[in-house]
């Protein structure tokens, strides 16, 4: 069964840095992986979507890195604002029992200060 | 978004009642998905379907069923609720292809009281 692990639980940081997000995988066997935001009180955002063949993707002030072998990947959010502020949970798709069928870490809660 | 509606938005009901909740899409969509959120468990998968009266269960399908009758609409019911059925749901969608992203609606915020 595939577990997602994301390290931090909880980030908390001034404004204008330059931060990375950790997810972990058990399962390597996966056809993509997912990063998402999440608002208070609202569903899932995609940002990036990598998929088993690709490295990184980059979208804006994200860039989403993957290293399927090892079971890895990591969103670097660079030059934080206070609108970053939200969880941000990594979702890899497949794995031996799995499917095509995404399973979600628990999520980093970001907060960004003015 | 890519045109998720999920309804109600909040609903509190009694234990023993039954429920249903809709989610409808525009998107022509053929994977639709039911999870709940729990704090301390994260997303789960509750049931999905691949298709037009294709579905299957998902990691916590007991005491829920799915039903979709036409691409744009699936149903979870709730046939008698429970409270440990009070939770967030959120409907997902997404297209054929393996590398198409999924989509999630705004949720529906369950109390069974």
């Amino acid at each position: 069964k595939q577990e997602v692990t994301q390290i931090p639980a909880a980030l908390s940081v001034p404004e204008g840095e330059n931060l990375v997000l950790n997810c972990s995988f058990t399962d390597s066997a996966i056809y993509n992986l997912q990063w998402f935001r999440q608002d208070p009180g609202k569903g899932l955002t995609s940002l990036l979507l990598i998929q088993s063949s690709q490295r990184e993707q980059t979208s804006g002030r994200l860039n989403a890195s993957l290293d399927k072998s090892s079971g890895r990947s990591t969103l670097y959010i660079a030059a934080s604002q206070p609108g970053d502020s939200a969880t941000y949970l990594c979702a890899p798709s497949g794995g031996e029992t799995s499917g095509s069928r995404l399973t979600f870490g628990e999520g980093t809660q970001l907060t960004v200060n003015p | 978004d890519a045109g998720i509606t999920q309804s109600p938005r909040h609903k509190v009901t009694e234990t023993g009642t039954p429920v249903t909740l809709r989610c409808h899409q525009t998107e022509n969509h053929r994977y639709m998905y039911w999870y709940r959120q729990d704090p301390g468990h994260g997303l789960r998968l509750i049931h999905y379907s691949y298709g037009v009266k294709d579905t299957d269960k998902g990691e916590v399908s007991d005491g829920y069923s799915v039903s979709r009758s036409k691409t744009e609409d699936f149903l979870l019911t709730l046939e008698s609720a429970t409270s440990s059925q009070t939770s967030v749901y959120f409907c997902a969608t997404r297209g054929s292809s393996t590398n198409s992203p999924l989509h999630f609606g705004n949720g529906t915020r369950l109390t069974v009281t």
